[in-house]
Protein backbone atom coordinates (compact mmCIF):
# COMPACT_ATOMS: atom_id res chain seq x y z
CA UNK A 1 0.00 0.00 0.00
CA UNK A 2 1.47 3.21 -0.71
CA UNK A 3 2.06 5.66 1.76
CA UNK A 4 3.21 9.24 2.42
CA UNK A 5 3.32 9.75 5.93
CA UNK A 6 4.84 13.03 7.80
CA UNK A 7 5.97 13.81 11.48
CA UNK A 8 5.05 15.49 13.49
CA UNK A 9 1.57 15.82 12.70
CA UNK A 10 1.20 19.12 14.72
CA UNK A 11 4.27 20.93 15.97
CA UNK A 12 4.48 23.51 18.48
CA UNK A 13 7.92 25.52 18.92
CA UNK A 14 9.38 28.71 20.11
CA UNK A 15 10.67 31.37 17.83
CA UNK A 16 13.97 31.50 17.38
CA UNK A 17 14.39 27.75 17.60
CA UNK A 18 15.35 25.10 15.24
CA UNK A 19 13.19 22.44 13.99
CA UNK A 20 12.95 19.42 11.07
CA UNK A 21 9.51 18.11 9.80
CA UNK A 22 10.13 14.12 7.97
CA UNK A 23 8.48 13.07 5.19
CA UNK A 24 8.94 9.34 4.45
CA UNK A 25 7.47 7.54 1.20
CA UNK A 26 7.08 4.06 -0.24
CA UNK A 27 7.24 4.78 -3.66
CA UNK A 28 10.55 5.15 -6.01
CA UNK A 29 9.46 8.07 -7.39
CA UNK A 30 12.71 10.70 -7.71
CA UNK A 31 10.76 13.64 -7.27
CA UNK A 32 9.50 14.98 -4.11
CA UNK A 33 7.79 18.50 -3.73
CA UNK A 34 6.78 20.49 -0.63
CA UNK A 35 3.87 22.78 -0.11
CA UNK A 36 2.80 25.82 2.32
CA UNK A 37 -1.09 26.46 3.21
CA UNK A 38 -2.24 28.90 5.32
CA UNK A 39 -5.58 28.41 6.81
CA UNK A 40 -8.33 28.63 4.18
CA UNK A 41 -6.44 29.19 1.48
CA UNK A 42 -4.67 26.93 -1.13
CA UNK A 43 -1.28 25.90 -1.29
CA UNK A 44 1.77 27.68 -2.18
CA UNK A 45 5.11 25.84 -3.47
CA UNK A 46 8.23 26.14 -1.63
CA UNK A 47 10.32 23.81 -3.04
CA UNK A 48 11.05 20.69 -5.97
CA UNK A 49 13.46 18.31 -5.25
CA UNK A 50 14.33 15.97 -8.31
CA UNK A 51 16.86 13.56 -7.62
CA UNK A 52 19.30 12.22 -4.54
CA UNK A 53 20.56 14.42 -2.77
CA UNK A 54 19.08 17.19 -3.65
CA UNK A 55 18.99 20.18 -1.34
CA UNK A 56 17.01 23.07 -1.74
CA UNK A 57 17.06 26.48 0.47
CA UNK A 58 14.63 29.70 0.99
CA UNK A 59 15.21 32.09 3.87
CA UNK A 60 15.19 29.84 7.01
CA UNK A 61 13.54 26.58 5.21
CA UNK A 62 15.96 24.31 3.97
CA UNK A 63 14.75 21.20 2.52
CA UNK A 64 16.52 17.43 1.20
CA UNK A 65 15.67 14.40 -0.78
CA UNK A 66 17.33 10.87 0.23
CA UNK A 67 15.92 8.88 -2.34
CA UNK A 68 17.58 5.77 -1.12
CA UNK A 69 16.35 6.24 2.22
CA UNK A 70 12.84 7.32 0.82
CA UNK A 71 12.94 10.40 3.07
CA UNK A 72 12.59 13.79 2.47
CA UNK A 73 12.95 16.64 5.22
CA UNK A 74 12.00 20.15 5.62
CA UNK A 75 14.70 21.79 8.23
CA UNK A 76 13.56 25.42 10.35
CA UNK A 77 15.88 27.55 11.28
CA UNK A 78 15.81 30.27 13.75
CA UNK A 79 11.33 29.78 13.52
CA UNK A 80 9.74 32.85 13.45
CA UNK A 81 6.01 33.86 13.46
CA UNK A 82 5.32 34.03 10.09
CA UNK A 83 6.11 30.52 9.52
CA UNK A 84 3.01 29.12 11.00
CA UNK A 85 1.19 26.98 8.11
CA UNK A 86 0.43 23.83 7.59
CA UNK A 87 3.22 22.01 5.60
CA UNK A 88 2.59 18.98 3.03
CA UNK A 89 5.15 17.22 1.03
CA UNK A 90 4.08 15.45 -2.27
CA UNK A 91 5.41 12.42 -4.52
CA UNK A 92 4.93 12.96 -7.81
CA UNK A 93 3.77 9.86 -10.24
CA UNK A 94 1.04 8.98 -7.95
CA UNK A 95 0.40 12.24 -7.03
CA UNK A 96 0.22 11.40 -3.79
CA UNK A 97 0.53 14.16 -0.57
CA UNK A 98 1.22 13.60 2.97
CA UNK A 99 -1.26 14.31 6.34
CA UNK A 100 0.45 17.29 6.46
CA UNK A 101 2.25 19.26 9.02
CA UNK A 102 0.78 21.99 11.01
CA UNK A 103 2.91 24.23 12.65
CA UNK A 104 2.58 26.92 15.31
CA UNK A 105 5.41 29.30 15.94
CA UNK A 106 4.81 31.26 19.15
CA UNK A 107 6.60 34.07 20.49
CA UNK B 1 0.45 35.25 -16.22
CA UNK B 2 -2.26 35.50 -13.79
CA UNK B 3 -2.22 31.91 -12.31
CA UNK B 4 -4.67 29.25 -12.09
CA UNK B 5 -7.92 30.46 -11.41
CA UNK B 6 -11.07 29.02 -10.42
CA UNK B 7 -14.61 29.60 -10.43
CA UNK B 8 -16.61 29.73 -8.58
CA UNK B 9 -15.16 30.20 -5.12
CA UNK B 10 -17.96 29.10 -3.68
CA UNK B 11 -21.34 26.84 -4.11
CA UNK B 12 -23.74 25.88 -1.95
CA UNK B 13 -26.58 23.17 -3.19
CA UNK B 14 -28.97 21.00 -2.08
CA UNK B 15 -28.37 17.04 -2.18
CA UNK B 16 -29.24 15.54 -5.41
CA UNK B 17 -28.12 18.85 -7.11
CA UNK B 18 -25.62 18.72 -9.96
CA UNK B 19 -22.80 21.62 -9.57
CA UNK B 20 -20.04 21.93 -12.58
CA UNK B 21 -16.81 24.12 -11.43
CA UNK B 22 -14.19 25.17 -13.92
CA UNK B 23 -10.44 25.82 -13.71
CA UNK B 24 -8.62 27.43 -15.91
CA UNK B 25 -4.58 26.94 -15.89
CA UNK B 26 -1.70 28.63 -16.35
CA UNK B 27 -1.51 29.10 -20.20
CA UNK B 28 2.04 27.89 -20.65
CA UNK B 29 1.57 24.56 -18.67
CA UNK B 30 0.27 21.35 -20.39
CA UNK B 31 -0.90 19.21 -17.46
CA UNK B 32 -3.95 20.10 -15.20
CA UNK B 33 -4.93 18.21 -11.57
CA UNK B 34 -8.18 18.04 -9.97
CA UNK B 35 -7.71 17.32 -6.30
CA UNK B 36 -10.72 16.99 -3.29
CA UNK B 37 -9.49 18.29 -0.19
CA UNK B 38 -11.40 18.09 3.31
CA UNK B 39 -10.45 19.87 7.05
CA UNK B 40 -7.07 18.87 8.61
CA UNK B 41 -6.58 16.29 5.54
CA UNK B 42 -4.06 16.85 2.39
CA UNK B 43 -5.23 16.92 -1.30
CA UNK B 44 -6.74 13.79 -2.58
CA UNK B 45 -6.21 13.29 -6.18
CA UNK B 46 -8.93 12.82 -8.39
CA UNK B 47 -7.79 13.09 -11.64
CA UNK B 48 -5.39 14.52 -14.20
CA UNK B 49 -5.01 15.82 -18.05
CA UNK B 50 -1.83 16.29 -20.15
CA UNK B 51 -3.15 18.86 -22.69
CA UNK B 52 -6.80 17.42 -23.29
CA UNK B 53 -6.14 13.99 -22.48
CA UNK B 54 -7.42 12.24 -19.14
CA UNK B 55 -4.21 10.22 -18.52
CA UNK B 56 -5.53 9.22 -14.49
CA UNK B 57 -8.52 8.82 -12.70
CA UNK B 58 -8.67 7.90 -9.24
CA UNK B 59 -10.48 4.85 -8.13
CA UNK B 60 -11.91 6.40 -5.32
CA UNK B 61 -13.53 9.03 -7.86
CA UNK B 62 -17.22 7.75 -8.19
CA UNK B 63 -19.23 7.76 -11.48
CA UNK B 64 -20.94 10.81 -10.24
CA UNK B 65 -17.79 12.91 -10.95
CA UNK B 66 -16.63 13.63 -14.80
CA UNK B 67 -13.81 16.72 -15.67
CA UNK B 68 -13.30 17.21 -18.91
CA UNK B 69 -10.50 19.48 -21.12
CA UNK B 70 -11.71 20.75 -24.62
CA UNK B 71 -9.34 21.60 -26.66
CA UNK B 72 -6.36 21.23 -23.86
CA UNK B 73 -6.99 24.84 -22.11
CA UNK B 74 -9.87 25.23 -19.67
CA UNK B 75 -11.13 21.93 -17.49
CA UNK B 76 -14.42 21.52 -16.06
CA UNK B 77 -15.74 19.12 -13.39
CA UNK B 78 -18.91 17.98 -13.00
CA UNK B 79 -20.57 16.41 -9.97
CA UNK B 80 -23.95 14.58 -10.24
CA UNK B 81 -26.37 13.90 -7.95
CA UNK B 82 -24.53 15.23 -4.95
CA UNK B 83 -24.27 14.08 -1.59
CA UNK B 84 -23.13 15.63 2.16
CA UNK B 85 -19.96 13.99 1.80
CA UNK B 86 -18.86 15.44 -1.73
CA UNK B 87 -18.76 18.97 0.88
CA UNK B 88 -15.56 20.15 0.82
CA UNK B 89 -12.78 22.03 -1.15
CA UNK B 90 -12.14 21.23 -4.33
CA UNK B 91 -8.91 22.51 -5.97
CA UNK B 92 -7.12 22.39 -9.51
CA UNK B 93 -3.83 22.98 -9.84
CA UNK B 94 -1.23 22.84 -13.54
CA UNK B 95 2.16 22.15 -13.80
CA UNK B 96 4.99 22.93 -16.21
CA UNK B 97 6.72 20.50 -18.62
CA UNK B 98 9.66 20.60 -17.29
CA UNK B 99 9.50 19.77 -13.41
CA UNK B 100 5.81 19.11 -12.93
CA UNK B 101 5.93 21.26 -10.40
CA UNK B 102 2.16 22.20 -9.52
CA UNK B 103 0.49 25.55 -9.14
CA UNK B 104 -2.73 25.94 -7.39
CA UNK B 105 -5.89 28.07 -7.70
CA UNK B 106 -7.39 29.50 -4.89
CA UNK B 107 -9.98 26.46 -4.84
CA UNK B 108 -13.80 26.33 -4.84
CA UNK B 109 -15.80 25.13 -1.52
CA UNK B 110 -18.62 23.05 -2.12
CA UNK B 111 -21.08 22.92 0.75
CA UNK B 112 -24.13 20.54 0.20
CA UNK B 113 -27.21 21.16 2.59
Amino acid sequence: ELKVEQNPLFLSMQEGKNYTIYCNYSTTSDRLYWYRQDPGKSLESLFVLLSNGAVKQEGRLMASLDTKARLSTLHITAAVHDLSATYFCAVDDTFYFGTGTSLTVIP
Amino acid sequence: DTGVSQDPRHKITKRGQNVTFRCDPISEHNRLYWYRQTLGQGPEFLTYFQNEAQLEKSRLLSDRFSAERPKGSFSTLEIQRTEQGDSAMYLCASSRPETYEQYFGPGTRLTVT
